[in-house]
C-alpha cells in the first residue's frame, strides 16, 4: 500500500523492556519524524531524520533511540520502557513542507 | 522556548453557527499548518499557509495567517455535525522540518 504505515498498531509492554516501533513510507520522502501525543500536550517531536543515516533530536528525545539505514524505514526504540512513555506515537514524513502522518501506535507500559 | 497556543481548548457549538479558533505562536515563522484529528485516528492535513496574508478555504472551513501578529485563525461557517473533531495548528520553523503543535481544540457540533 502506498503511504506511511506503522507497526504494531497496539502494544503493551512491561517497565524495563526494550520496544521498537516501526515506520515505513513508500513515497521516498527524505524527511521523517517521530512524535508522541499525550493529553494536554498536543504532539511533541521526539526525533527526526533528514535522510538515511542522518538523525537529530527533537523536543523530547530522552529514553528513545532512532536509526535510519534505509530511506523508507525509520524505527523508534525505547531502550528501557517507563510508564511515562505510555502514549500514542505517530510517524510522519514530508516532501518539503506539509507533513503526512501514519496511523499511530498506541503503546502502554505497565 | 517556542509556544503555540490555541484557544479555545474545547468548543461546543450548535449546527448552523459560526465560530473561530485561534492559534498564537511565539516565534517568527511564515509557515503554519492546520490538521484535523478524529477520535482514535491519525492527523489529516487541512490547510498549508506559507506566507503572510495567506487565506485558504475548503467547504465550511477557512484558515488565514498573519505573520506580523503571529496569529492564525480557523473560521467555521454554518457548522455541521461532521466537523466534530480535534483541530491542531502547527508552526514550522525550519521548512517542514521542525513542527511545533498547539494543544488542539476539541470541537463538538451539536444538532
Amino acid at each position: 500500500d502506498a503511504g506511511i504505515t506503522q507497526s504494531p498498531r497496539y502494544k503493551i509492554t512491561e517497565t524495563g523492556r526494550q520496544v521498537t516501533l516501526m515506520c515505513h513510507q513508500t513515497w521516498s520522502h527524505s524527511y521523517m519524524f517521530w512524535y508522541r501525543q499525550d493529553l494536554g500536550h498536543g504532539l511533541r517531536l521526539i526525533y527526526y531524520s533528514a535522510a538515511a543515516d542522518i538523525t537529530d533530536k527533537g523536543e523530547v528525545p530522552d529514553g528513545y533511540v532512532v536509526s535510519r539505514s534505509k530511506t523508507e524505514n525509520f524505527p523508534l526504540t525505547l531502550e528501557s520502557a517507563t510508564r511515562s512513555q505510555t502514549s500514542v506515537y505517530f510517524c510522519a514524513s514530508t516532501p518539503g513542507y506539509e507533513q503526512y502522518f501514519g496511523p499511530g501506535t498506541r503503546l502502554t507500559v505497565t | 522556548e517556542l509556544k503555540v497556543e490555541q484557544n479555545p481548548l474545547f468548543l461546543s457549538m450548535q449546527e448552523g453557527k459560526n465560530y473561530t479558533i485561534y492559534c498564537n505562536y511565539s516565534t517568527t515563522s511564515d509557515r503554519l499548518y492546520w490538521y484535523r484529528q478524529d477520535p482514535g485516528k491519525s492527523l489529516e492535513s487541512l490547510f498549508v499557509l506559507l506566507s503572510n496574508g495567506a487565506v485558504k478555504q475548503e467547504g465550511r472551513l477557512m484558515a488565514s495567517l498573519d505573520t506580523k501578529a503571529r496569529l492564525s485563525t480557523l473560521h467555521i461557517t454554518a457548522a455541521v455535525h461532521d466537523l466534530s473533531a480535534t483541530y491542531f495548528c502547527a508552526v514550522d520553523i525550519r521548512a517542514g522540518n521542525q513542527f511545533y503543535f498547539g494543544t488542539g481544540t476539541s470541537l463538538t457540533v451539536i444538532p
